[in-house]
């Protein structure tokens, strides 16, 4: 996963907390990604930045907002944590051969 | 939205077993890629595909994809312990802003 960095790594919310999911890339690409994974369900894509200062939604952007404001940084925000949120989340970038994954956050919320 | 249907969604095997898994769409895609995941790590790219058809390996690993363009497999011969894991395949339309869409995955168990 060298190159995408996830931070922090673990994370336990009570519902009703905010917090930031911070996410770096050294590798110059302008498409970032923030998926969800839940088990049985794939990942699911959240929101997405096609290059600095633009976002869009994915499949499941709900309760979230996200952050693009320069190249190397994504951040993934969640203003009012809910149980449902209690997942694991990936950031993501595309190269020339396929997405390069980050080593994830679980998140609980309580 | 697309949808993937990946099976099965899991396997108990024997070490020295080959194995077998598949995905199925109701979109046609541009690429197909098939991605393994560790336990608490992210997915790490195995094989990508980027023509019907395409017939691809990558040491005991082959993958195919479906001249449909709606479809892939992926084989993995004499399987080993490391093998144990989750396996993804994804399909994309475009690179860039397109999002990857995948499949719900398939555990691998191996008994050794």
């Amino acid at each position: 996963n060298a190159g995408v960095t996830q931070t922090p790594k673990f994370q336990v919310l009570k519902t009703g907390q905010s917090m930031t999911l911070q996410c770096a890339q050294d590798m110059n690409h302008n498409s970032m990604y923030w998926y969800r994974q839940d088990p049985g369900m794939g990942l699911r894509l959240i929101y997405y930045s096609a290059s600095e200062g633009t976002t869009d939604k994915g499949e499941v952007p709900n309760g979230y907002n996200v952050s693009r404001l320069n190249k190397r940084e994504f951040s993934l925000r969640l203003e009012s944590a809910a149980p449902s949120q209690t997942s694991v989340y990936f950031c993501a970038v595309v190269d020339s051969y396929g997405y390069t994954f980050g080593s994830g956050t679980r998140l609980t919320v309580v | 939205g697309q949808q993937l249907n990946q099976s099965p969604q899991s396997m108990f095997i024997q070490e020295g077993e080959d194995v077998s898994m598949n995905c199925t769409s109701s979109s046609i895609f541009n690429t197909w890629l098939w991605y393994k995941q560790d336990p608490g790590e992210g997915p790490v790219l195995l094989i990508a595909l980027y023509k019907a058809g395409e017939l691809t390996s990558n040491g005991r690993l082959t993958a195919q994809f479906g001249i449909t363009r709606k479809d892939s497999f992926l084989n993995i011969s004499a399987s080993i312990p490391s093998d144990v894991g989750i396996y993804f395949c994804a399909g994309l339309w475009n690179w860039g802003a397109q999002k990857l869409v995948f499949g719900q995955g398939t555990r691998l168990t191996i008994n050794p």
